[in-house]
């Protein structure tokens, strides 16, 4: 099946410093990717849309100018978490459909994020 | 705002037994219905997904909807230890973007 695959798998970082992540889908291509942010215990939060190209679409509530996306190329999109605060250490998915299909959105392994 | 609601659980099932989750959601015009199943630490991965009225079977997994209560399930037949897992209803707009509930957390005892 189609993987999406995200590097780092952790991370941990000083306040103030920036993280970037990213998203690949190894064997398709994806105009759109999501990320999602998720707390513990809690569900999944879509932050923004990337869509190839072009800009991204923020959810309301957050902030575009400290995550900052970039979705380059069919295959790959960044996050960078700019400026990071404790309060961003959170574990981060990103997804994307598969071309052509509406049945499955393929998640990335997430990227566990710590801001010291 | 777009809401999915899930009962958070823990919800305990004897082995062998059938599991039944349960989801609903706000938004009427909603088209698709997901359910994920998410180990601790890891990020989701897709079970069943359903967008007509009815039963969709799978196995051991069962995805019911009702549109008209905006009601959605996922039954879970000889109930498995590997079952044991945080399952997560998402909703979709039409236009890819999925809302995800809380998640039922599901134990199943041996």
């Amino acid at each position: 099946g189609a993987v999406v695959s995200q590097h780092p798998s952790w991370v941990i970082c000083k306040s103030g410093t920036s993280v970037k992540i990213e998203c690949r889908s190894l064997d398709f291509q994806a105009t759109t990717m999501f990320w999602y942010r998720q707390f513990p215990k809690q569900s999944l939060m879509l932050m923004a849309t990337s869509n190839e190209g072009s800009k991204a679409t923020y959810e309301q509530g957050v902030e575009k100018d400290k995550f900052l996306i970039n979705h380059a190329s069919l295959t790959l999109s960044t996050l960078t978490v700019t400026s990071a605060h404790p309060e961003d250490s959170s574990f981060y998915i990103c997804s994307a459909w598969t071309s052509g299909s509406r049945n499955e959105q393929f998640f990335g392994p997430g990227t566990r994020l710590t801001v010291l | 705002q777009k809401e999915v609601e899930q009962n958070s659980g823990p919800l305990s099932v004897p082995e062998g037994a059938i599991a039944s989750l349960n989801c609903t959601y706000s938004d009427r015009g909603s088209q698709s219905f997901f359910w994920y199943r998410q180990y601790s630490g890891k990020s989701p991965e897709l079970i069943m997904f359903i967008y007509s009225n009815g039963d969709k079977e799978d196995g051991r997994f069962t995805a019911q909807l009702n549109k008209a209560s905006q009601y959605v399930s996922l039954l879970i037949r000889d109930s498995q230890p590997s079952d044991s897992a945080t399952y997560l209803c998402a909703v979709g707009d039409g236009n890819e973007k999925l809302t995800f509930g809380t998640g039922t957390r599901l134990t199943i005892i041996p």
